[in-house]
């Protein structure tokens, strides 16, 4: 398995704003993603965090917006600006060790976010 | 495109009966099928993966799924449940391509009633 971190843990935010989120991995992975998870709903894959290269976003969902880094194998950022209401929800970085079809996704603890 | 479908918003079973957790999917190809817990203000944890062989598998927790090709489902199982599996569960799918994030399905809650 993998040990994953996010910081912070939660934030209320105003709107209008921006918040980065920390992901942190106690080893080196192939795969990070990024999910959203608004109130009462499922997961909702927001992009794909490669080392090396631009991050690869869902459709409905726009680098302008949810700038992402991956400097390195063991860390990304996900911000998310320009906040509005809306973007009230938890946000969880995943992570993949090989990206293998056999590959496990493991999850970190989450980033409540709430706007005002 | 791949999809999981979980019909049932909440589960409701006693103490120490089984529990059955539905789940079916939908993808080109072979099916990789996962389940996951998510405790409140917890994030989401890993209980067990079908990727291909026995059709049973057994996972953490005391928990299995039953992998049913002809009926595209992947129902989570126990054969006796505990107050503590009282969570959030989803059910997730990967295509056969590799390299692709999970999929999931909107999740299903369980109560267990002592």
């Amino acid at each position: 398995s993998a040990v994953i971190s996010q910081k912070p843990s939660r934030d209320i935010c105003q709107r209008g704003t921006s918040l980065t989120i920390q992901c942190q991995v106690d080893s080196q992975v192939t795969m990070m993603f990024w999910y959203r998870q608004q109130p009462g709903q499922s997961l909702t894959l927001i992009a794909t965090a490669n080392q090396g290269s631009e991050a690869t976003y869902e459709s409905g969902f726009v680098i302008d917006k949810f700038p992402i880094s991956r400097p390195n194998l063991t860390f990304s950022t996900l911000t998310v600006s320009n906040m509005s209401p809306e973007d009230s929800s938890i946000y969880l970085c995943s992570v993949g060790r090989t990206g293998s079809f056999a590959d496990t996704q493991y999850f970190g603890p989450g980033t409540r976010l709430t706007v005002l | 495109a791949q999809s999981v479908a979980q019909p049932e918003d909440q589960v409701n079973v006693a103490e120490g009966n089984p529990l059955t957790v539905k789940c079916t999917y939908s993808v080109s190809g072979n099916p990789y099928l996962f389940w996951y817990v998510q405790y409140p203000n917890r994030g989401l944890q890993f209980l067990l993966k079908y990727i291909t062989g026995d059709n049973l598998v057994k996972g953490s927790y005391g928990f299995e799924a039953e992998f049913n090709k002809s009926q595209t489902s992947f129902h989570l199982k126990k054969p006796s449940a505990l107050v503590s599996d009282s969570a959030l569960y989803f059910c997730a799918v990967r295509s056969f391509s590799g390299n692709t994030p999970l999929v999931f399905g909107k999740g299903t809650r369980l109560s267990v009633i002592a």
